[in-house]
């Protein structure tokens, strides 16, 4: 079975600064695609980023990136730069056929 | 990006009573549709799987008589709470996919159930 595993139930941030969340995964598959998914108080669910995992490259998007470690089955995000907008729930997840999340970690900004 | 809507938002019931939420893709064809159920402070939980045209897969300890899924179309789901209690009160989430393995799914914007 697949797990996700998120072992930040917390994080915060001074603003302008930079985060890293943690995440690992557990599966025997050798193709499927990471995610990292932020979910602010509206709850509606906004992707912030995603892996292939045939791809070396980490990928990246403005101020977020990822460290994918395919071995170690690691998929940290990195947030530089600390917006205030930037607090909410993380969630990291797995798909093949669906999706499944980590627990996720609440992120907080203080000014 | 591709837009999934939910309705309702939000709707109170009394016990014993079904309530029907829909999901709806508006700007693509979703093949597969999946319904989550998150509980507050919580992660999401995957409940079901649907195809358009088949009967949804259940993922284990969701019973399926009490959470009917239909998946009539290719841009409508639909999750009928049937015979709700107050336990049932949860944020229910639909998620939509155009393909099959791999592709990005869509997330609704949810609907907040209650039971009283």
């Amino acid at each position: 079975a697949q797990t996700v595993t998120q072992s930040q139930p917390e994080m915060s941030v001074q603003e302008a600064e930079t985060v890293t969340l943690s995440c690992t995964y557990d599966t025997s598959e050798s193709d499927y695609y990471l995610f990292w998914y932020k979910q602010p108080p509206s709850r509606q669910m906004i992707l912030v980023i995603r892996q292939e995992a045939y791809k070396q490259q980490n990928a990246t998007e403005n101020r977020f990136s990822v460290n994918f470690q395919k071995a170690a089955k690691s998929f940290s995000l990195k947030i530089s730069d600390s917006q205030l907008g930037d607090a909410a729930m993380y969630f990291c997840a797995y798909r093949i056929n669906d999706m499944r999340f980590g627990a996720g970690t609440r992120l907080t900004v203080k000014p | 990006g591709a837009v999934v809507s939910q309705h309702p938002s939000r709707v109170i019931c009394k016990s014993g009573t079904s309530v029907k939420i829909e999901c709806r893709s508006l700007d693509f064809q979703a093949t597969t549709m999946f319904w989550y159920r998150q509980f507050p402070k919580q992660s999401l939980m995957l409940m079901a799987t649907s195809n358009e045209g088949s009967k949804a897969t259940y993922e284990q300890g969701v019973e399926k008589d009490k959470f009917l899924i239909n998946h009539a179309s290719l841009t409508l789901s639909t999750l009928t709470v049937t015979s709700a209690h107050p336990e049932d009160s949860s944020f229910y989430i639909c998620s939509a996919s155009a393909g099959t393995r791999y592709n990005e799914q869509f997330f609704g914007p949810g609907t907040r159930l209650t039971v009283l």
